[in-house]
């Protein structure tokens, strides 16, 4: 089945803590883009990347940091740097100027 | 600043009315527009798309475009109490071959029976 998968689904990080949220697809869709969902929002753009080894930041960058080295895979670490981390996170893919697809979502709590 | 606005609701409507769903953007140069159905605790899923002026359907949605006034709509007919959930409106540029959009904060509906 082709899809989008997020990993984990629940995550817990401690004060001072880096933690990296995984997103792969096999959509063999070229752009990817991370969304930050906090309640009762709307959804904010983290990053995206259009292809690999390239992203761009998006209106929340700061505290985050993406690579994209595979075409399938565009990770997210949330760094020590974001003081506000607790949301919902999601990953979406989309062949260029199509609809965006979501994986499943991220929840991460900051302990 | 773009921006993409919708009623946060709630929009409540009985079993088998016609629930409309509204949104507008302030971006005359936007060109794509989708509506997205979120569950709680779920992520977002498509529902529509629509690119063009005029009504598009697809079973019992009907998406609703009018560049002229800036205003995107859906349509649900014969709503059920499983389309329950809020519906993101989201609009954007295509830029560098790429879709970069901008999301309303989405429209709760309840169908109630």
């Amino acid at each position: 089945d082709g899809g989008i998968t997020q990993s984990p689904k629940y995550l817990f990080r401690k004060e001072g803590q880096n933690v990296t949220l995984s997103c792969e697809q096999n959509l063999n869709h070229d752009a990817m883009y991370w969304y930050r969902q906090d309640p009762g929002q709307g959804l904010r753009l983290i990053y995206y990347s259009q292809i690999v080894n390239d992203f761009q930041k998006g209106d929340i960058a700061e505290g985050y940091s993406v690579s994209r080295e595979k075409k399938e895979s565009f990770p997210l670490t949330v760094t020590s740097a974001q003081k506000n981390p607790t949301a919902f996170y999601l990953c979406a893919s989309s062949i260029a100027t199509a609809a965006q697809y979501f994986g499943p979502g991220t929840r991460l709590t900051v302990l | 600043q773009k921006e993409v606005e919708q009623n946060s609701g709630p929009l409540s409507v009985p079993e088998g009315a016609i629930a409309s769903l509204n949104c507008t953007y302030s971006d005359r140069g936007s060109q794509s527009f989708f509506w997205y159905r979120q569950y709680s605790g779920k992520s977002p899923e498509l529902i529509m798309f629509i690119y063009s002026n005029g009504d598009k359907e697809d079973g019992r949605f009907t998406a609703q475009l009018n560049k002229a006034s800036q205003y995107v709509s859906l349509l649900i007919r014969d709503s059920q109490p499983s389309d329950s959930a809020t519906y993101l409106c989201a609009g954007g540029i295509a830029s560098g071959g790429s879709y970069i959009p901008t999301f309303g904060r989405g429209t709760s509906l309840i169908v109630h029976p």
